[in-house]
């Protein structure tokens, strides 16, 4: 079946502008995770979307980040006024939620500011 | 602040050599997973293990779970080029957010 996907794979932008990064998870997952990973950082949780309930964004880095998740399906990372720091690759995961522990991450979006 | 320290960070080895890799922290986690990543990719599942002392074995692979649920390794035997890659260990607390380790880039050379 078909896996997590993620697009853009790639995105340049220069410093200031804002930027939008989409999930669209395994379909019948319920639970939906956004993480970053960036040299010298390994990999970090940034937010987390379990069904209807409150999203827990205690992972978020700075109020410039925000994310929404619509029909409980794809979601939307947002990133306004991008600073250099925030190059990194972005990775989405999905879990079914009940039974399971599992997550399955998509390929990434590279960001690169310039 | 749930941690996990990996090690070791970097490892190049010859072909059919044998290694481990750990994963260490102070907290109990309800899970832990093993993850591999090539290059451009997001990482791939490898294992879970959920049960303290619990053993998990894939192919030449083999997974342990410390008792304590706080600790985890990961033992390749007769290594190959294939092996090569970044393998990450990633605990999950109560709601199954992932806490990950710093990672281990193996080299296997032939």
């Amino acid at each position: 079946g078909a896996g997590v996907s993620q697009s853009p794979s790639n995105k340049v932008t220069e410093k200031g502008k804002d930027v939008e990064l989409r999930c669209d998870p395994i379909s019948g997952h319920t639970a939906l995770y956004w993480y970053r990973q960036s040299l010298g950082q390994g990999l970090e949780f940034l937010i987390y979307f379990q069904g209807n309930s409150a999203p827990d964004k205690s992972g978020l880095p700075s109020d410039r980040f925000s994310a929404e998740r619509t029909g409980g399906s794809v979601s939307t990372l947002t990133i306004q006024r991008t600073q250099q720091e925030d190059s990194a690759v972005y990775l989405c995961a999905s879990r079914q939620q009940f039974h399971s522990y599992e997550q399955y991450f998509g390929p990434g979006t590279r960001l690169t500011v310039t | 602040t749930q941690l996990l320290e990996q090690s070791p960070q970097f490892l190049s080895i010859q072909e059919g050599e044998n290694l481990t890799v750990y994963c260490n922290s102070s907290s109990v986690f309800s899970s832990l997973q093993w993850y591999r990543q090539e290059p451009g990719e997001g990482p791939v599942l490898l294992v879970t293990v959920v049960t303290g002392g619990e053993v998990k074995k894939l192919k030449r692979l083999t997974f342990q779970f410390g008792d304590a649920r706080k600790d985890s390794s990961l033992h390749i035997t007769a290594a190959q080029p294939g092996d090569t890659g970044l393998y990450l260990c990633a605990g999950a607390d109560s709601s199954y957010k992932l806490i990950f380790g710093s990672g281990t880039r193996l080299l296997v050379r032939p």
